[in-house]
């Protein structure tokens, strides 16, 4: 099946710094990726769509200057963190879906949590 | 209202029991209805999907939508420890590259 990998799966860093997280298919190209951010316990919150070679498109009340997402490719899309503060530590989580495809044939990543201290 | 609802739980059954796992929805928009498992610290994995009304069954997982009442159920049959996760439903309303939109998600423990 298709493979969604992140990187990193971990990381810590201090408030006021930038952190970013990449999210990769590996074995399909796609043309939209979406952000989710989820904290203990609670569900999925689309944050934003991203797209290819345009802008990325932002949920309601996802800050877009503070949540950078650059689509450079059709295999990777990244998430920055700018100016992170300890309310952004949560669980990240992209998906792809095959490009043309179905709802249903979305990928996850595994998840990278960030903890800002 | 929320778009979803799911029962947050938790749910612990032992190990054989059936379980069942239900959502309900609001958007009368949603066509297509999905079960995820997620275990603990990683990403969903898909379970089933199924398209409009109807049921679909794989393996012990039973999958069924009834949009008249705006419900959707995931049953598992001989649960098994390995079963033991979050289950999320999720929806959208069209089929091609669209958002979900996801339930709570209930914490099952099937105990040995």
């Amino acid at each position: 099946g298709a493979v969604v990998s992140q990187h990193p799966s971990w990381v810590i860093c201090k408030s006021g710094t930038s952190v970013k997280i990449e999210c990769r298919s590996l074995d399909f190209q796609a043309t939209t990726m979406f952000w989710y951010r989820q904290f203990p316990k609670q569900s999925l919150m689309l944050m934003a769509t991203s797209n290819e070679g345009s802008k990325a498109t932002y949920e309601q009340g996802v800050e877009k200057d503070k949540f950078l997402i650059n689509h450079a490719s059709l295999t990777l899309s990244t998430l920055t963190v700018t100016s992170a503060h300890p309310e952004d530590s949560s669980f990240y989580i992209c998906s792809a879906p095959l490009a043309g495809g179905t709802s249903y044939e979305q990928y996850f990543g595994p998840g990278t949590r960030l903890t800002v201290t | 209202q929320k778009e979803v609802e799911q029962d947050p739980g938790p749910l612990s059954v032992p190990e054989g029991a059936i379980v069942s796992l239900n959502c309900t929805y609001s958007n009368s928009a949603f066509q297509y209805f999905m079960w995820y498992r997620q275990y603990s610290r990683k990403g969903p994995e898909l379970l089933m999907y199924t398209y409009s009304s109807g049921n679909k069954e794989d393996g012990r997982f039973t999958a069924q939508v009834d949009k008249s009442s705006k419900y959707i159920s995931l049953f598992i049959r001989d649960s098994q420890p390995s079963d033991s996760a979050t289950y999320l439903c999720a929806m959208s309303p069209t089929g091609a590259n669209s958002k979900l939109t996801f339930g709570k998600g209930i914490t099952l423990s099937v105990r040995p």
